[in-house]
């Protein structure tokens, strides 16, 4: 069965310009994550989807990080106006439900270099 | 809040070796659950384990096992007789019952040499 797919896999873009990745979810979670991946370190938590309930967009980084996700399932985070330190590994993971009872399933993640 | 630590960056090790990973963990919840992801050279995140605060039993899956301890706060992780596949950097993380988010802990790279 599909995973968890996100595009681009690379994202090359120069500084001050926006971007915006995708991640399409298994089919039936109601639960996504976005998280990032700085260069040896460990994940760092970004926001949280659940259902149709207001996100957890507690560990979004600046006002310049933004998200939504649409129909329940496809989610878009945009970066706007990016920075060299906005340079990582962008993972998004689903689960069937909330993450304390349930494993993430985690994309491949998209890695993102910022000029 | 919720904090977990793995003090060993990376730990290199001869095939056929055991190699222990160290997780320690804060929280202030009572009901919480604990963690292992395997990162490949690949780059996906690979769900290894999950244990619940309530339930101590140490488990073996193969040449894999874990150690909850609630004494001491901690979850290792020990491979035995480790394979060259076995290289990858490994994540314990934690997720408090209330709580929206799983907090990982720095990881760790375990490469295993031939």
């Amino acid at each position: 069965g599909a995973g968890v797919s996100q595009s681009p896999s690379n994202k090359v873009t120069e500084k001050g310009k926006d971007v915006e990745l995708r991640c399409d979810p298994i089919s039936g979670h109601t639960a996504l994550y976005w998280y990032r991946q700085s260069l040896g370190q460990g994940l760092e938590f970004l926001i949280y989807f659940q259902g149709n309930s207001a996100p957890d967009k507690s560990g979004l980084p600046s006002d310049r990080f933004s998200a939504e996700r649409t129909g329940g399932s496809v989610s878009t985070l945009t970066i706007q106006r990016t920075q060299q330190e906005d340079s990582a590994v962008y993972l998004c993971a689903s689960s069937p439900d909330r993450a304390p009872y349930s494993p993430l399933h985690f994309g491949n993640g998209t890695r993102l270099t910022v000029t | 809040a919720q904090k977990v630590t793995q003090a060993q960056t990376e730990i290199s090790v001869v095939e056929k070796e055991d190699v222990t990973l160290d997780c320690v963990y804060e929280t202030r919840d009572t009901t919480y659950y604990l963690f292992w992801y395997k990162q490949p050279p690949s780059g996906e995140l690979v769900f290894l384990i999950r244990r619940n605060s309530f339930d101590e039993q140490n488990e073996i899956s193969g040449r894999y096992s874990w150690n909850f301890q609630k004494s001491t706060s901690s979850f290792n992780f020990t491979i035995t007789a480790s394979q060259v596949v076995d290289s990858a950097v490994y994540f314990c993380a934690l997720s408090e019952a209330a709580g929206n988010k799983l907090t990982f802990g720095g990881g760790t790279r375990v490469l295993v040499k031939p």
